[in-house]
């Protein structure tokens, strides 16, 4: 089945320090990829997505771009500051017969001190 | 605009004791609903999906269970709580169907059962 792994289960940070955050899927068809940001006590909110090769998503100073070659979303973001502070989602969607289901990695919790 | 609201805000339940929790959407009609679970510190379990009044699809088997009553009202519940039922529970939706379909989520019921 589907499936999205997510190589960093913390970063730690300082402010104004690049950020990268890898993603990798596995899919038997040609997915849609998501990123969605969750703060504590709060449901994750969607960042962006991307729907084919090449493309770029983008939102907030977040960027990754469609990688179908090496079948990856890496986040990236230039200058982190504290208040993006949260746990990180990569996620997949099915574009086959199931079409409602979302596959989500395992999170990246991303600390960034002042 | 669009708004989901998820009651209770939290819970503390006995095991085998009995389950409701609600979902609501305002600001938009018909639209595709879903039930997710988390466990504290863990990545979003897809639970259900519903695509209109009536007609609920499974997507795990939790000894729980959903309905949609109405086109804006999504409910999960159980007969017999279990301790593995703890976590947090995420209702989400989304305009369109297929897997390029972003899902946002409302802000969650917190559950504790002893």
């Amino acid at each position: 089945g589907d499936s999205v792994t997510q190589t960093e289960g913390q970063v730690a940070l300082s402010e104004e320090d690049f950020l990268t955050i890898h993603c990798n899927y596995s899919a038997s068809g040609y997915p849609a990829l998501f990123w969605y940001v969750q703060y504590p006590g709060e449901g994750p909110q969607f960042l962006f997505r991307a729907s084919r090769d090449k493309e770029k998503g983008s939102s907030r100073g977040f960027e990754a771009t469609y990688d179908k070659g090496t079948t990856s979303f890496h986040l990236r973001k230039a200058s982190v500051q504290e208040s993006d502070s949260a746990v990180y989602y990569c996620a997949l969607g099915d574009r086959g017969n199931m079409g409602y289901k979302l596959t989500f990695g395992t999170g990246t919790s991303l600390l960034v001190d002042p | 605009a669009q708004t989901i609201h998820q009651w209770p805000v939290a819970e503390i339940k006995a095991v085998g004791s009995p389950l409701s929790l609600g979902c609501t959407i305002k600001g938009k009609s018909s639209p595709n609903l879903y039930w997710y679970w988390q466990a504290t510190g863990g990545t979003l379990q897809q639970l259900f999906y519903s695509i209109t009044v009536g007609q609920v699809e499974s997507v795990v088997q939790l000894n729980l269970s959903a309905s949609r009553p109405k086109d804006d009202q999504f409910i999960l519940s159980t007969e017999k709580l279990l301790l593995s039922h703890s976590g947090f529970y995420l209702c989400a939706w989304s305009l369109d169907w297929g897997g390029d379909a972003e899902q946002f989520f409302g802000p969650g019921t917190r559950l504790t059962v002893l």
